[in-house]
């Protein structure tokens, strides 16, 4: 079956350091791959995302290439601000009729001033 | 304003009572979904229902029960079957799409069960 794996965390970082999330997946087919971010308290908000393979998902500084041969879809940002302090979650849609998504476990990232 | 409504935002309830959770849309999206998500853990399915009138079971649903009879409304009950009911639920939406079915979320309700 589908499933996702995220580097463990936590990750803390100061400001303007660069930062990478690691996520790589296994599945069928040809999944849609996503990122999501959740702040303190709050639902999940898409961060951005990719549907095929060599496609680079972009938004608010950050990006994650869609690469099939190393099945990896890692969360990059060259420099972090305080503001993403937040969990992220990388996420693999199913190219079946189900139409679920399949999440990691989750990447705390903290951000100090 | 369109969006995803889940209500109430906290909600208290005491052992072996059954409670609904709300979740309502005006995005006009086919597709809805009820996640669970624990501390320190990704979202399990719970239930999902491509059209009205018409439910499955996700991964986690023994416990659980949902009703589809508008497109809007998805509300669902955790029931006192439900051995561990204290979680953050999440309710989600998406439409089916060409290659890809994104879905967006509401802003969640937290269960705690006394």
């Amino acid at each position: 079956g589908n499933s996702v794996t995220q580097m463990e965390g936590p990750v803390t970082l100061s400001e303007e350091a660069f930062l990478t999330i690691n996520c790589t997946y296994t599945a069928t087919g040809y999944p849609s791959l996503f990122w999501y971010v959740q702040y303190p308290g709050e639902g999940l908000q898409l961060l951005l995302k990719a549907t095929k393979a060599d496609d680079k998902g972009s938004n608010k500084g950050f990006e994650a290439t869609y690469r099939k041969e190393t099945t990896s879809f890692h969360l990059e940002k060259g420099s972090v601000q305080v503001s993403d302090s937040a969990v992220y979650f990388c996420a693999l849609g199913s190219s079946g009729s189900a139409r679920q998504l399949t999440f990691g476990s989750g990447t705390q990232l903290t951000v100090l001033p | 304003d369109g969006g995803i409504t889940q209500s109430p935002k906290y909600l208290f309830r005491k052992e072996g009572q059954n409670v609904t959770l709300s979740c309502e849309q005006n995005l006009n999206h086919d597709a809805m979904y009820w996640y669970r998500q624990d501390p320190g853990q990704g979202l399990r399915l719970i239930y999902y229902s491509q059209i009205v009138n018409d439910f499955q079971k996700g991964d986690i649903a023994e416990g659980y029960s949902v009703s589809r009879e508008k497109k809007e409304s998805f509300p669902l009950t955790v029931t006192s079957a439900q051995k561990n009911p204290t979680a953050f639920y999440l309710c989600a939406t998406s439409t089916p799409g060409l290659s890809t079915d994104t879905q967006y979320f509401g802003p969640g309700t937290r269960l705690t069960v006394l």
